[in-house]
């Protein structure tokens, strides 16, 4: 089985604080994604990667970046963390077969 | 803006009844079309893939497709209090990324 580990379970941070959620996929996957999930909105894509170096926008990007230096890792980066940040954030990977979703960080800022 | 459209429910089955979910699309182009469970507090778990019109069938879940109309759903058998969770229709877009709905909140009550 695919398995997507995501470094942390819960997070709290402060605001201001630069946050590095990291992601690491064990399939040899080219496609990678960071979701977030929020009552009510749903999954909202923040950014995905094709492959090493490449990185496209999703939904809602503003206040982040990604990195994607070694095929397996997708790194989600909030430049400085603010309370509407908040959320829980899932990494996903996989192919047009479907796709595999790390267990998910809970990020409060406070 | 594509859209995945799917009643936020609560649908509430009785014990061994058929639950029966579904989605619309706005996308004509897409091509692979999926049914996620999630549990509260867990990550989305792919349970069922569908990528032609008709139907598929795995255990007691049965996805149905049909481009034509956009339409998809689920159907579970034999409902169990163990399905109780909430089903995330998603399609692809045409990044080859995944569109979410907001997802159906199942109650199975014994």
């Amino acid at each position: 089985d695919v398995k997507v580990t995501q470094s942390s379970r819960y997070l709290v941070k402060r605001t201001g604080e630069k946050v590095f959620l990291e992601c690491v996929q064990d399939m040899d996957h080219e496609n990678m994604f960071w979701y977030r999930q929020d009552p009510g909105l749903g999954l909202r894509l923040i950014y995905f990667s094709y492959d090493v170096k490449m990185k496209e926008k999703g939904d809602i990007p503003e206040g982040y970046s990604v990195s994607r230096e070694k095929k397996e890792r997708f790194s989600l980066i909030l430049e400085s963390a603010s309370t509407n940040q908040t959320s829980m954030y899932l990494c996903a990977s996989g192919f047009y077969y479907g796709y595999t979703f790390g267990s998910g960080t809970r990020l409060t800022v406070v | 803006q594509k859209e995945v459209e799917q009643n936020s429910g609560p649908l509430s089955v009785p014990e061994g009844a058929i639950a029966s979910l579904n989605c619309t699309y706005s996308d004509r182009g897409s091509q692979s079309f999926f049914w996620y469970r999630q549990y509260s507090g867990k990550s989305p778990e792919l349970i069922m893939s569908i990528y032609s019109n008709g139907d598929k069938e795995d255990g007691r879940f049965t996805a149905q497709l049909n481009k034509a109309s956009q339409y998809v759903s689920l159907l579970i058998r034999d409902s169990q209090p163990s399905d109780s969770a909430t089903y995330l229709c998603a399609v692809t877009g045409s990044q080859g990324n995944l569109i979410f709905g907001k997802g159906t909140k199942l109650s199975v009550k014994p």
